[in-house]
């Protein structure tokens, strides 16, 4: 089953503009990551933030993690058309010594020129 | 250094018929995971193997379902007659280990699309 909601699920918006997608989960989490996949592609890591950090960036990406919500954002700054893909919260927990991630639904990013 | 890598690409079942899939990790790789991710969905746990212990297996939607390792490396997912419902894109994904701790960050293939007609 999925761990939680993102929203929007679709959004389409000008280059230059920026993105932001929220996620929100349903425990307590070790971890929450940001993956990116283009169509017909696997998933790409982007982020990760850990339950006692509240805000990372990492170049144009920004996250923010907020665990007495459960809830998370993910920012990216003047767009690219290249951006354009589906966009995936994960959160972590350890299971038998791995790190399963769980998934959320998704939301598809489109980037015009 | 190579990525993770799957094949098929592409493989299309009749009802019924087994079919094996195939995932080698990146090199040295300790963890690796299976994924099941339906049209429109993000991806799913099926199961999860640190070297050729499968120590988590608690995705896997049926005794129909079953996956190896048996060297450590090269992973197989091997579903049996298989039904509609198991048409899906399914990812391996691989993580290194370091020190004891599993490493967070996993590294996916570009998936095996099944379609079972």
């Amino acid at each position: 089953s999925q761990q939680g909601e993102e929203d929007p699920q679709a959004l389409s918006i000008q280059e230059g503009e920026n993105a932001t997608m929220n996620c929100s989960y349903k425990t307590s989490i070790n971890n929450l990551q940001w993956y990116r996949q283009n169509s017909g592609r696997g998933l790409v890591h982007l982020i990760l933030i850990r339950s006692n950090e509240r805000e990372k960036h990492s170049g144009r990406l920004r996250v923010t993690l907020d665990t007495s919500k459960k809830s998370s954002s993910l920012l990216i700054t003047a767009s690219r058309a290249a951006d354009t893909a589906s966009y995936f919260c994960a959160t972590g927990g350890l299971t038998g010594g791995g790190n399963k991630l769980t998934f959320g639904t998704g939301t598809q990013l489109k980037v015009e020129l | 250094g190579a990525g993770v890598s799957q094949s098929p690409r592409y493989k299309v079942a009749k009802r019924g018929q087994d079919v094996a899939l195939r995932c080698d990790p990146i090199s040295g790789h300790v963890s690796l995971f299976w994924y099941q991710q339906a049209l429109g969905q993000g991806p799913e746990f099926l199961t999860y193997f640190q070297n050729e212990a499968q120590l988590d297996k608690s995705g896997l939607p049926s005794d129909r379902f079953f996956a190896e390792r048996p060297e450590g490396s090269v992973s197989t997912l091997k579903i049996q007659r298989t039904q509609q419902e198991d048409s899906a894109v399914y990812l391996c994904a691989s993580s290194p280990t370091w020190y004891g701790r599993p490493r967070d960050i996993q590294y996916f293939g570009a998936g095996t699309r099944l379609s079972v007609l």
